[in-house]
């Protein structure tokens, strides 16, 4: 069955970078049908999605963000990662990692979030 | 960005009631919508994906149409365990994937 778990410090200082790690079990990052991706939720409010990267490495981001963004992946730990530099009170949010399902090969596009982390709450205060 | 619009934002029901949620496009998306369910705390569960097709698992009482612009989720016989949040997306432009605001499913 397969699990993501986010991890990462908890409280962040304005300016700084926010960095979280997504740790998958019960199945491979390296699989060819998926790309990974990072969603946040500030606290009562919708979901942003914030990026995405395959397993070769190829990333794309949210143009909001994508300035300040780095997503990276570790296929020998089955990790990636995210990086979220400069943040201020805005970035404060529960981040979920998740694996996207391409849905091209049956839709010819398409992609949607079909396995979630559990999410972890990142606040930005000093 | 291709905006969503969900409506209501917020419903109430009861028990065994059949609800509607629409989502709306501001350009066509052709069929790629994604309807999730959200309870308190909880991370988003994917219950319908391509408009209409039901994720693995989830009950056939939950059911997507629509495509270009409009879009509903329906459920029929709402169980207990139904009242939650829902959110669509839409991945017709993956720059960026945008959600919903979100529909509150509340117990009447």
């Amino acid at each position: 069955q397969l699990q993501l778990q986010e991890s990462g410090p908890g409280l962040v200082k304005p300016s700084e970078t926010l960095s979280l790690t997504c740790t998958v079990s019960g199945g491979s990052i390296s699989s060819s049908s998926y790309y990974w991706g990072w969603i946040r939720q500030p606290p009562g409010k919708g979901l942003e999605w914030i990026g995405s990267i395959y397993y070769s490495g190829s990333t794309y981001y949210n143009p909001s963000l994508k300035s300040r963004v780095t997503i990276s992946v570790d296929t020998s730990r089955n990790q990636f990662s995210l990086k979220l530099s400069s943040v201020t009170a805005a970035d404060t949010a529960v981040y979920y990692c998740a694996r996207q399902a391409d849905r091209t090969p049956l839709w010819g596009g398409g992609a949607d979030f079909d396995h979630w982390g559990q999410g972890t709450l990142v606040t930005v205060s000093s | 960005d291709i905006q969503m619009t969900q409506s209501p934002s917020s419903l109430s029901a009861s028990v065994g009631d059949r609800v509607s949620i629409t989502c709306r496009a501001s350009q066509s998306i052709s069929r790629y919508l994604s309807w999730y369910q959200q309870k308190p705390g909880k991370a988003p569960k994917l219950l319908v994906y391509a408009a209409s097709s039901l994720q693995s698992g989830v009950p056939s009482r939950f059911s997507g149409s629509g495509s270009g612009t409009d879009f509903t989720l329906s459920i029929s016989g709402l169980q207990p365990e139904d009242f939650a949040t829902y959110y669509c997306q839409q991945s017709f432009s993956i720059l960026p994937y945008t959600f919903g605001q979100g529909t509150k499913l509340a117990i009447k």
